[in-house]
């Protein structure tokens, strides 16, 4: 079936460095979408991409979209301790009418002060 | 207050037992999904439904049932075929990507249920 792979699984920087989380799907995405969850929480949606090559900025989270819509990164500079969470990218995919919102593993991260 | 409730936030099965999770969505959503998630691990997909009285298995259905008699509703039940149960049970729902294209297909989550067997 089709597969949402997310890497790294597990990322520990100081506060203030940058840091990546790369996805990759084995299938063209319709679209990619990014979740936050906090320690104990749920996913919270942070953004979605459509376009090839789209590139979307939140402050210092920057989400690219790869042009064979099949990878996506999300970059974090300058981290702070409140980016602490598992950040979720997830594949909207759908056949024969039928949708379904596959994620990947997840990254998390840990910030230390 | 829109939103997507789940309930209850922790539940305790006994082996053997079949036990149902609730969730329910005033969203006016058409698209339903349950996850499965483990200590340190992704989202898993349980099953999801597009529609009222229709519904499709995910990755790891073999276990579980669910229905979708309304709209708002989607319950999950855990059987006692689930050899594994104890996990983090989230359930979701967004607008359905047939109907309004790809924009604004994303999820909103319940806050969970936590499930473990004792």
């Amino acid at each position: 079936g089709q597969q949402v792979m997310q890497i790294p699984q597990y990322q520990h920087v100081q506060e203030g460095e940058d840091f990546t989380t790369y996805c990759n799907s084995s299938t063209t995405l319709s679209n990619i979408q990014w979740y936050k969850q906090r320690p104990g929480g749920h996913p919270v949606f942070l953004i979605q991409l459509v376009k090839s090559g789209e590139v979307k900025k939140q402050k210092r989270l920057t989400f690219q979209f790869g042009e064979a819509k099949k990878n996506s990164s999300l970059h974090i500079t300058a981290t702070q301790t409140t980016d602490v969470g598992t950040y979720f990218c997830a594949g909207l995919a759908g056949t024969g009418g039928y949708n379904k919102l596959i994620f990947g593993a997840g990254t998390r991260l840990a910030v230390h002060p | 207050d829109g939103g997507i409730t789940q309930s209850p936030k922790y539940l305790f099965r006994k082996e053997g037992q079949n036990v149902t999770l609730s969730c329910e969505q005033n969203l006016n959503h058409d698209a339903m999904y349950w996850y499965r998630q483990d200590p340190g691990q992704g989202l898993r997909l349980i099953y999801y439904s597009q529609i009222v009285n229709d519904f499709q298995k995910g990755d790891i259905a073999e276990g579980y049932s669910v229905s979708r008699e309304k709209k708002e509703s989607f319950p999950l039940t855990v059987t006692s075929a689930q050899k594994n149960p104890t996990a983090f049970y989230l359930c979701a729902s967004s607008r359905s990507w047939g109907t309004y294209g790809t924009d604004g297909t994303e999820a909103f989550f319940g806050q969970g249920t936590r499930l473990t067997v004792v």
